[in-house]
């Protein structure tokens, strides 16, 4: 039962071009949300969050926005450029009281053509 | 900055050897995590630690054991490996959701 759902493999646009990647969850308890960038054969990196109490977050060309009530997130990459070509992983996690656990989709290959 | 730094890069194991792959992380998180990856999937959790001598089960502990001596070090073992344990394991640490920084992973076949 996965609980973080990406439903697309893989995703290629032109360069300059906007990048949107989906991702849609279904534990309602989840209160925060990530994306991470992997490129191969290094360990995925952190690119932004949001917390549940908002509906955007914005960091340069980076946008994540959060539907609570349709259990949406979306990345948003304007412009594309071929250096963002990698996989991106959605995340969430909730209070649990410990240390708090992130839960991952399946990734998505974005890539950008020159 | 070495962040965490994961050995070794990758292995071959036969059916029934066991391994230990090596974690260690010199930033002073607390928090430190074990996952795997397997083709097409996303990160599943083995196995976490919120502290020196504190350790717990993720999604997907059996087959494996952990242990956390020191607060640099999350060693994972293998006792008896399987052709389902062939993966690609990640370490992580954090103090965190989003301090969560990742090894560049072990690559580990079993045959």
């Amino acid at each position: 039962d996965q609980q973080v759902k990406q439903n697309s493999p893989s995703l290629s646009v032109q360069e300059g071009r906007i990048s949107i990647l989906n991702c849609d969850y279904t534990n309602s308890m989840f209160d925060y949300f990530l994306w991470y960038k992997k490129y191969p054969a290094e360990g995925p990196t952190f690119l932004i969050s949001i917390s549940s109490i908002k509906d955007k977050n914005e960091d340069g060309r980076f946008t994540v926005f959060l539907n609570k009530s349709a259990k949406h997130l979306s990345l948003h990459i304007v412009p594309s450029q071929p250096g963002d070509s990698a996989v991106y992983f959605c995340a969430a996690s909730q209070d649990s009281g410990s240390a708090r656990q992130l839960t991952f989709g399946s990734g998505t290959q974005l890539t950008v053509l020159p | 900055n070495a962040g965490v730094t994961q050995t070794p890069k990758f292995r071959i194991l036969k059916i029934g050897q066991s391994m230990t792959l090596q974690c260690t992380q010199d930033m002073n998180h607390n928090y430190m995590y074990w996952y795997r990856q397997d083709p097409g999937m996303g990160l599943k959790l083995i196995y976490y630690s919120v502290g020196a001598g504190i350790t717990d089960k993720g999604e997907v502990p059996n087959g494996y054991n952990v242990s956390r001596s020191t607060t640099e070090d999350f060693p994972l073992r293998l006792e008896l490996a399987a052709p389902s344990q062939t993966s690609v394991y990640f370490c992580a640490s954090s103090t965190t959701e989003a301090g969560y920084t990742f090894g560049s992973g072990t690559r580990l076949t079993v045959v």
